[in-house]
């Protein structure tokens, strides 16, 4: 089976940094992706992590352990706009399918 | 590139009537669709896939009599809810996996808010 785990919630002030892990336990894995999603509106892009280590974009950077089935998003210098949920998602080997955790609902204060 | 297009983006319905949500990869070929339904303050819980000229994946406890998956033609898939009923409003969104590039990611479509009165 699958099982991808996040925080439900978390809070943060503006101008800070905060980090939203992600645990996971697939049957063969194939890629983590995260998405930032607003109320409403459909899941965009943020980051894919395939090989163990950090992807920096910007504020944005994402790290990813293959063996601790462990990945973590971090944002830097938080904006009032990034008060959104953050998905994890990860790509099985076999099945090919985009499963998501279950989300992350990051609130940004001034 | 890699746009994504679902329509409609809402829609309200009587109990008991259908309802289908096109979903269309604007430029480039779709080989893989994906269907999520999304209930408010939750994640998105994978519906079924489905891949071109095939009939459907469905994931365990989806009823795939109820939420009929057409997949004709490589950029174009369609999902339809039949008899709806008030527990099938929900944010159904659908994302598209191009065949032609090496990352495995899915673009999404803008989502559609089903209301069953």
């Amino acid at each position: 089976g699958q099982n991808i785990d996040q925080p439900t919630e978390m809070t943060a002030t503006e101008g800070a940094i905060v980090q939203i892990n992600c645990t996971y336990q697939t049957s063969g894995f194939n890629g983590l992706f995260w998405y930032q999603q607003h109320a409403g509106e459909a899941p965009t892009f943020l980051s894919y992590n395939v090989l163990d280590g950090l992807e920096e974009k910007g504020r944005f950077s994402s790290f990813l352990s293959r063996s601790k089935g462990y990945s973590y998003l971090l944002l830097k210098e938080l904006q009032m706009k990034d008060s959104a949920s953050y998905l994890c998602a990860v790509v099985g080997r076999i099945t090919d399918k985009l499963i998501f955790g279950t989300g992350t609902r990051l609130q940004v204060f001034p | 590139g890699a746009v994504v297009s679902q329509h409609p983006s809402w829609v309200i319905c009587k109990s008991g009537t259908s309802v289908k949500i096109e979903c269309r990869s604007l430029d480039f070929q779709a080989t893989t669709m994906f269907w999520y339904r999304q209930f408010p303050k939750q994640s998105l819980m994978l519906m079924a896939t489905s891949n071109e000229g095939s009939k459907a994946t469905y994931e365990q406890g989806v009823e795939k009599d109820k939420f009929l998956i057409n997949h004709a033609s490589l950029t174009l898939s369609t999902l339809t809810v039949t008899s709806a009923h008030p527990e099938d409003s929900s944010f159904y969104i659908c994302s598209a996996r191009d065949g032609g590039r090496d990352l495995p990611e899915a673009f999404f479509g803008q989502g559609t808010r089903l209301t069953v009165v």
